[in-house]
């Protein structure tokens, strides 16, 4: 079926090193992806979001590159710090569904010091 | 500003039991959206409302069923309890029009023994 996946389960990166989480999605019906943090015994954290009509969005540290053609998302983190470590998911929104979010099953991001 | 609140954060029910979450999304926002997580299936959409009204609804049985009410609060029910629904639920709020930023709330941990 169609789902949001991820190519690596887990990534580990030195401190200060950039890192770069993939995400593959197969919904073309897709028009709204984001980016989630999320900690042992947390919720999911915002990091950042990125409609379809965008190839690319920075933040603070991060980066988000959207490739519609091969329906590929990435998160970029630069100066990957410890407190950098988390499991990141990606989530898609289908168009004409505002609140239903489709998740990936994660990456686990281990920032060694 | 107060984030999204859940309560309560952990709790223990026995099989056959039924549990009511909470849910206070952030000031403002209209639309309440209920998520579980759990380490096999992932994060998984639940349903979702807006001005009170369902306005999507994820693939779970009929034991699964929400509300919300007039001031935006959300609650939802599990009823007749079974093992496999031990999971983190997550609410999730948001403005509710489309690409509003989606802000979690740090989960209810439900076990069921």
């Amino acid at each position: 079926g169609e789902s949001v996946g991820l190519h690596l389960p887990t990534l580990s990166v030195q401190e200060g090193d950039n890192s770069i989480i993939n995400c593959a999605y197969s919904n073309s019906a897709s028009d709204y992806f984001i980016w989630y943090k999320q900690e042992s015994g947390k919720g999911p954290q915002f990091i950042i979001d990125i409609r379809s009509n965008m190839d690319k969005r920075q933040g603070q540290r991060v980066t988000v590159l959207l490739n519609k053609t091969v329906k590929h998302l990435s998160l970029q983190i630069a100066a990957t710090q410890p407190g950098d470590s988390a499991v990141y998911f990606c989530a898609e929104n289908i168009g004409g569904s505002q609140g239903n979010l489709i998740f990936g099953k994660g990456t686990k991001l281990s920032v060694k010091p | 500003k107060a984030g999204v609140t859940q309560t309560p954060r952990y709790l223990i029910k026995t099989r056959g039991q039924q549990v009511t979450l909470s849910c206070s999304p952030i000031s403002g926002h209209r639309s309440v959206s209920w998520y579980q997580q759990t380490p096999g299936q992932g994060l998984q959409f639940l349903f979702e409302y807006f001005s009170e009204t369902q306005r999507n609804k994820g693939n779970f049985p009929g034991r699964f069923s929400g509300r919300q009410f007039s001031n935006s609060r959300s609650e939802m029910n599990v009823s007749t309890l079974e093992l496999g629904d031990s999971a983190l639920y997550l609410c999730a709020s948001s403005l509710g029009l489309r690409g509003n930023t989606i802000y979690f709330g740090e989960g209810s941990w439900l076990t069921v023994v």
